[in-house]
């Protein structure tokens, strides 16, 4: 398994421009999540998804967009990116509550976004 | 709202010499608790997690964790620190019914030989 891949590693954008960032995993996993990691501020949710079709927005959803049309992707839409959208971006999936209990959530590598 | 919170921002000890890393929740109900670990330019592993039973929690490369409800606390705890434990270590935690995880700023974890 290939776990959670996420592209592009590295990213720089002007302010204004959009872009996409996606993740995949091939775990079958249901629940699937987007954090951005800011220096002193931990991991904050940006939008999740309980399933194919299913999404909600976490604790920093402003602009940002995201759907889930199959059980495998879930790609994160920066709208019109700005300089306070510089972070590093971690994809997460893990089993959902129908596989029974909390289970831990697996990471993709990240993607450092850079905005000008 | 649920928060976490780890109140050191860096932990320095020898290598050999016990490790304990400070985690405090505000998870309403039942807590679902759990440790990750991030080493430089990777995303974060699972460590261990608590979710019910057993206050003590045994998890990966020897780590410990201990959950107490009357002090609202989940300190991972390793007898023995290795130089290869130097990372960055987080607490996070979520509601047994919830869907959204929240974690704490951060430890980073400096072990010197």
């Amino acid at each position: 398994n290939a776990g959670v891949t996420q592209t592009p590693k590295f990213q720089v954008l002007k302010t204004g421009q959009s872009m996409t960032l996606q993740c995949a995993q091939d775990m079958n996993h249901e629940y699937m999540s987007w954090y951005r990691q800011d220096p002193g501020m931990g991991l904050r949710l940006i939008h999740y998804s309980v399933g194919a079709g299913i999404t909600d927005q976490g604790e920093v959803p402003n602009g940002y967009n995201v759907s889930r049309s199959t059980t495998e992707d879930f790609p994160l839409r920066l709208l019109s990116a700005a300089p306070s959208q510089t972070s590093v971006y971690f994809c997460a999936s893990s089993y959902g509550p129908r596989a029974g209990g909390p289970s831990e959530q697996y990471f993709g590598p990240g993607t450092r976004l850079t905005v000008t | 709202a649920q928060s976490v919170a780890q109140p050191e921002d860096q932990v320095n000890v020898a290598e050999g010499n016990p490790l304990t890393v400070k985690c405090t929740y505000s998870v309403s109900g039942n807590p679902y608790l759990f440790w990750y670990v991030q080493y430089p330019n990777r995303g974060l592993q699972f460590l261990l997690k608590y979710i019910t039973g057993d206050n003590l929690v045994k998890g990966s490369y020897g780590f410990e964790a201990e959950f107490n409800k009357s002090q609202t606390s989940f300190h991972l705890k390793k007898p023995s620190a290795l130089v290869s434990d130097s990372a960055l270590y987080f607490c996070a935690g979520k509601k047994a019914a919830g869907n959204k995880l929240t974690f704490g700023g951060g430890t980073r974890v400096l072990v010197k030989p």
